[in-house]
């Protein structure tokens, strides 16, 4: 079985582009989520939707970035006006369901995103 | 406000011992689910075992079980039989039943030595 797909694995773009990150959950999730990662902050949660509805975008900054869920089997994370500081691992994650047994939330191999 | 705290930046152990790694949280619910992931070399984050706050056997899979102390809000790992491969970075992460997101800790480094 696969799991989360993310794509590009690694993207590098000049301050003031705009990045579009990829995520293809594990078939049948109905849950999706955003984290990014950096030495400096750890794991931190941006967003995430279920039944491609967003549900909680708490972690998101309030400025440039968005994300969006257009069907059960993708979802994209923009960046836009890059920003050095916003060089890190995104990281996409999906669960079954939220609550009880099956809301376990499985990885993706991360993309890893550098500002210059 | 959740929070996840790993005190252990890093630990070194020799093959095949037993290793603990300590993980204490704070919430305000009555229910919560808590997690350990390890994330290895290549940067894959993988999912190793969980703990819902209503069980009171503490949960096992494979050489990984759990040290749940729901009065002291603490859980944390156990591998036993350590091997090699189990060098990586462990997080240990925890939910709230009515939210989403996972919150993490800081993480520990574990490294296995021959």
């Amino acid at each position: 079985n696969a799991g989360v797909i993310q794509t590009p694995r690694h993207k590098v773009t000049g301050k003031g582009q705009e990045a579009t990150l990829w995520c293809e959950p594990i078939s049948g999730h109905s849950a999706v989520f955003w984290y990014r990662q950096t030495i400096v902050q750890g794991l931190e949660f941006l967003t995430y939707f279920r039944n491609q509805a967003p549900i909680d975008d708490s972690g998101m900054p309030k400025e440039r970035f968005s994300a969006q869920m257009p069907n059960q089997s993708h979802s994209t994370l923009k960046i836009q006006s890059t920003q050095p500081q916003d060089s890190a691992v995104y990281l996409c994650a999906s669960s079954l369901d939220l609550g009880g047994a099956g809301d376990t939330q499985y990885f993706g191999p991360g993309t890893r995103l550098l500002v210059l | 406000a959740q929070k996840v705290t790993q005190t252990q930046t890093s630990i070194s152990v020799v093959e095949k011992t037993t290793v603990t790694m300590d993980c204490v949280y704070e919430t305000r619910d009555s229910s919560y689910f808590l997690f350990w992931y390890k994330q290895t070399a290549s940067g894959e984050i993988v999912f190793l075992i969980r703990q819902d706050s209503y069980k009171k056997e503490n949960a096992t899979v494979g050489h990984y079980s759990l040290n749940f102390q729901k009065p002291k809000s603490s859980i944390g790992l156990i591998i036993t039989a350590t091997q090699i491969e189990d060098s990586a970075v462990y997080f240990c992460a925890m939910r709230d039943y009515n939210q989403g997101k996972l919150i993490f800790g800081q993480g520990t480094k574990l490294s296995i030595k021959p």
